[in-house]
C-alpha cells in the first residue's frame, strides 16, 4: 500500500534560517503529492502540491519538487519566519478511485526570533 | 477559499453515550468527504470515505457499527460515535473534496477538527 515517511521533529530554527523537511513516499502508479500545514489551534491547510514528476509546487516562499527517481518531495524555504511555526504534513493521493490522502507523521517546526 | 466547518469543536461525554459530529462544506459541493482520526502528536489516520447518497467505505480495522457515517446531502456528512468509550477519545477531522472542479485540480479542504473526550 501507499506510505509516506517524513523526518521526525521538532525542528527548531532561528528566524531567516534555511529550512528543509524531508519526505519520501512509497506508492503504486503516479500519485499526487502534497504538503499541508497545521497552525496552532487551526485545521490543516494545503500549502502546495505537485501532480506529476519534476513538477515544483510553491506557495508563501515554500517549495517542493516531485522527484520520481528518488521518490521524494522535500519541503524547503530559504528564510523562515516566526509565523511559519506550525506542524507540516507530507501526503500523497492516488490519481484513481477515492483519492484519499495518506499522511506522513508530521514535523513540528519552531522558529525562534 | 473553500471552507469546511465542523460542529461541535469540542465535546465531553460519558461512557456509553453516542456523539454526533457534523461536517459541512460551506461554499462548494462535495460528493466525497473523508473522516480522519488524529492521536496526540501523531499523523492523521483515514477512517472512512463518505459518499453522498451511498454507503460509506471504511478502512480496515474501523468498526462500521461503531462509527456511523451519513452523507445526506452534497454539503453535509455526519459521524456518529456510538456507545463511546474512553479509548474513542481523539481528535476527529473531516475533509471535503470539491467536486465542481476539473479532476486535475481536485483538492481536499479540511475542517478544524472536533476534540472528543469520553469520561
Amino acid at each position: 500500500g501507499n506510505s509516506v515517511t517524513q523526518m521526525e521533529g521538532p525542528v527548531t530554527l532561528s528566524e531567516e534560517a534555511f529550512l528543509t523537511i524531508n519526505c519520501t513516499y512509497t506508492a503504486t502508479g503516479y500519485p499526487s503529492l502534497f504538503w499541508y500545514v497545521q497552525y496552532p489551534g487551526e485545521g490543516l491547510q494545503l500549502l502546495l502540491k505537485a501532480t506529476k514528476a519534476d513538477d515544483k509546487g510553491s506557495n508563501k516562499g515554500f517549495e517542493a519538487t516531485y522527484r520520481k527517481e528518488t521518490t521524494s518531495f522535500h519541503l524547503e524555504k530559504g528564510s523562515v519566519q516566526v509565523s511559519d511555526s506550525a506542524v507540516y504534513f507530507c501526503a500523497l493521493s492516488g490519481n484513481t478511485g477515492r483519492r484519499a490522502l495518506t499522511f506522513g507523521s508530521g514535523t513540528r517546526l519552531q522558529v525562534q526570533p | 477559499g473553500a471552507v469546511v466547518s465542523q460542529h461541535p469543536s469540542r465535546v465531553i461525554c460519558k461512557s456509553g453515550t453516542s456523539v454526533k459530529i457534523e461536517c459541512r462544506s460551506l461554499d462548494f459541493q462535495a460528493t466525497t468527504m473523508f473522516w480522519y482520526r488524529q492521536f496526540p502528536k501523531q499523523s492523521l489516520m483515514l477512517m472512512a470515505t463518505s459518499n453522498e447518497g451511498s454507503k460509506a467505505t471504511y478502512e480496515q480495522g474501523v468498526e462500521k457499527d461503531k462509527f456511523l457515517i451519513n452523507h445526506a446531502s452534497l454539503t453535509l456528512s455526519t459521524l456518529t460515535v456510538t456507545s463511546a468509550h474512553p479509548e474513542d477519545s481523539s481528535f476527529y477531522i473531516c475533509s471535503a473534496r470539491d467536486s465542481g472542479g476539473a479532476l486535475w485540480t481536485d483538492t481536499q479542504y479540511f475542517g478544524p477538527g472536533t476534540r472528543l473526550t469520553v469520561l
